[in-house]
């Protein structure tokens, strides 16, 4: 069965202290892999993706995501954090033609000052 | 780009009636998803419609229906709604099978008592 595990359900961290949200993925999910981030009453965001190509893959705002074949991974990180950051943010993956996602069960970054 | 409308944002039905939910896709996608989001949970896919037609659909039962219009408007129909049917009801857009990413609405909050 496809599944994207999100290994952290809560983050706490500072302000402008590093930060890495985990994501690992079955192989059968594995075509795509997506980070989602959802503030509170808002619906989903795309913050990046990886389609191919390079395994490093950058948003606008700061965060990256590296594509670990190996491992299954798709961890997400940002250098910095800001208290912007905080919000939910959702792995997900697509390994079907018809392009359903599967969505890992989300991880809320909470940033204190 | 117009993005992905949803309506009505918030809704407050009886258990046993049934519901019309409404999306309009973004400009130039001819792909709909459907997925519900209960509290504390990532989405869960209830399917997809490509060029008017049902090309997948995720573990919900059949009093879960859905249309999509000539213009890729869609609709989400549930009937006999119970109360595990309270959750959030999230639209995607995409072009194709969604290999570019998929744009999300902001969701309709539906409250089953």
């Amino acid at each position: 069965a496809q599944s994207v595990t999100q290994l952290d359900s809560q983050v706490p961290v500072f302000e402008e202290a590093p930060v890495e949200l985990r994501c690992n993925y079955s192989s059968s999910v594995s075509v795509y892999l997506f980070w989602y981030v959802q503030y509170p009453n808002q619906g989903l965001q795309l913050l990046l993706k990886y389609l191919s190509g390079s395994t490093l893959v950058e948003s606008i705002n700061g965060f990256e995501a590296e594509f670990n074949k190996s491992q299954t991974s798709f961890h997400l990180r940002k250098p910095s954090v800001h208290i912007s950051d905080t919000a939910e943010y959702f792995c997900a993956g697509r390994g079907t033609s018809y392009g359903k996602l599967t969505f890992g069960q989300g991880t809320i970054l909470t940033v204190h000052p | 780009e117009t993005g992905v409308t949803q309506s009505p944002t918030h809704l407050i039905k009886t258990r046993g009636q049934q519901v019309t939910l409404r999306c309009s896709s973004q400009s130039g996608h001819n792909t709909v998803s459907w997925y519900q989001q209960a509290l504390g949970q990532g989405p869960q896919f209830i399917f997809q419609y490509y060029r008017e037609e049902e090309n997948g659909r995720g573990n919900f039962p059949p009093r879960f229906s859905g249309l999509q219009f000539p213009n890729y408007s869609s609709e989400l129909n549930v009937n006999a709604l119970e109360l595990d049917d309270s959750a959030l009801y999230l639209c995607a857009s995409s072009y194709g099978t969604g290999n570019y990413g998929y744009t999300f609405g902001s969701g309709t909050r539906l409250t089953v008592v």
